[in-house]
């Protein structure tokens, strides 16, 4: 079926480090990708997001790119903050799905001075 | 401003106890849905609504009901909530679900 992968957490950085969290996923024809992000109490909120292969979705310095040919879309910052210390989901929009997200369980990053 | 917003924010109750988690949005949204979130198996859907008096199950709607009688309001409720319900509850909403999601805040549960 219809799945996401990503790497297990923690993540643990130090400031100003190179972030990557890997993401693939399983789908019929073409789904939209999505990056969400959940900081400590809060909801997720939208980080990025692409809508067909090669596309490039960046936000707030992450970037990820939207790879048919590994079936990819990792998450990647050049240089992270302690204020990035979140937990990060990819997530997949079926095409015709209008019904639901399937997300992935998940990555915690937690980045220290 | 923009907001789901989602009550009560932490819930304790007891097995079997019938109880209900409202969610509200103010951006005119078509599309609510509801997800519980639990360790290592990130978001599942629960219910979602396509629009007023139109819902339907996702993966996992054993023990849960859902309303949309008004457009901007979609109540989760646990009829007789059992321990394995005990969770972090979400819901969202969008005007397009292949735009952004909306998410409230959450609702931790616990059913003991």
């Amino acid at each position: 079926g219809d799945s996401v992968t990503q790497m297990e957490g923690p993540v643990t950085l130090s400031e100003e480090a190179f972030l990557t969290i890997n993401c693939t996923y399983t789908a019929t024809g073409y789904p939209s990708l999505f990056w969400y992000v959940q900081y400590p109490g809060e909801g997720l909120q939208l980080l990025l997001k692409a809508t067909k292969a090669d596309d490039k979705g960046s936000n707030k310095g992450f970037e990820a790119t939207y790879r048919k040919e590994t079936t990819s879309f990792h998450l990647e910052k050049g240089s992270v903050q302690v204020s990035d210390s979140a937990v990060y989901f990819c997530a997949l929009n079926l095409p015709g799905g209008y019904n639901k997200l399937i997300f992935g369980a998940g990555t915690r990053l937690a980045v220290h001075p | 401003e923009a907001q789901v917003t989602q009550n009560p924010r932490y819930l304790i109750t007891v097995t079997g106890k019938k109880l209900t988690v409202t969610c509200s949005q103010n951006m005119n949204h078509e599309y609510m849905s509801w997800y519980r979130q639990d360790p290592g198996l990130g978001l599942r859907q629960i219910y979602y609504s396509m629009n007023v008096e139109v819902t339907d199950k996702g993966d996992v709607p054993e023990g849960y009901k859902v309303s949309r009688k008004e457009k901007r309001n979609f109540p989760l409720i646990l009829e007789s909530p059992s321990p394995n319900q005990t969770s972090l509850y979400f819901c969202a909403s969008s005007l397009f679900l292949r735009e952004k999601l909306f998410f409230g805040s959450g609702t931790q549960l616990s059913v003991l």
